[in-house]
């Protein structure tokens, strides 16, 4: 069975400009969650949606927006990239929101220069 | 604030050697508290969950227990393969608060 996965695995933006990555869920997972994750840190919680709806949102600025489309797969929306959203996305579905676990995708490597 | 705190921050163990390692958590509702492996440049792999004072859980060389406050992480005669960031988390009404982790390097 597949896992969750990310696309792309690796970006290159510049200051300034605007990304969109791309998460595929677990067959049967309802629920998108994503996170930001720095060098040496935690994951920081980004964006949760359930049944395409947003369950949650993180101390993030409005340059960060997500969707969840009918058939659950989701986008992370990133504009006006600073050097400081460099870090690793990471993607986790799960069967619903809590208590069942969520399985995290490999995650795409953005690189703002 | 809800905070989730690991220590240490580093261990270096040798191979066989068993320890374990701490999760302190302040939540105002724990929904579930999570372990996750994460080997360097990959995603977190799902270890465990535990949802009430008491639980235990294990798998292979590990097994993990949940206090009210803390949970300890025990690894029993680690292995080099063992290698990697545990991070701990605490599910709290959607959001899911991760610790920094802590990085296990197991010396053969």
């Amino acid at each position: 069975d597949a896992g969750v996965t990310q696309s792309p695995t690796h970006l290159i933006k510049t200051r300034g400009q605007h990304v969109t990555l791309r998460c595929s869920p677990i067959s049967g997972h309802k629920s998108v969650s994503w996170y930001q994750q720095v060098l040496g840190q935690g994951p920081q919680f980004i964006f949760q949606y359930y049944e395409k709806e947003e369950r949650g949102r993180g101390n993030f600025p409005d340059r960060f927006s997500a969707r969840q489309f009918p058939n659950y797969s989701s986008e992370l929306n990133v504009n006006a990239l600073l050097l400081g959203d460099s870090a690793l996305y990471l993607c986790a579905s799960s069967l619903e929101v809590g208590r069942y676990g969520y399985t995290f995708g490999s995650g795409t490597r953005l690189t703002v220069v | 604030e809800d905070q989730v705190t690991q220590s240490p921050e580093a261990l270096r163990l040798q191979e066989g050697e068993s320890s374990s390692l701490n999760c302190s958590y302040t939540v105002s509702g724990l929904r579930g508290l999570f372990w996750y492996r994460q080997d360097p440049g990959k995603g977190p792999e799902f270890l465990f969950t535990l949802y009430s004072a008491g639980e235990e859980k294990e798998k292979e060389r590990l097994k993990a227990t949940l206090t009210k406050k803390e949970s300890f992480l025990h690894i029993t005669a680690p292995k080099p393969e063992d290698s990697a960031t545990y991070l701990c988390a605490v599910d709290n009404n959607n959001d899911m608060r991760f610790g920094a982790g802590t990085r296990l390097t197991v010396k053969p």
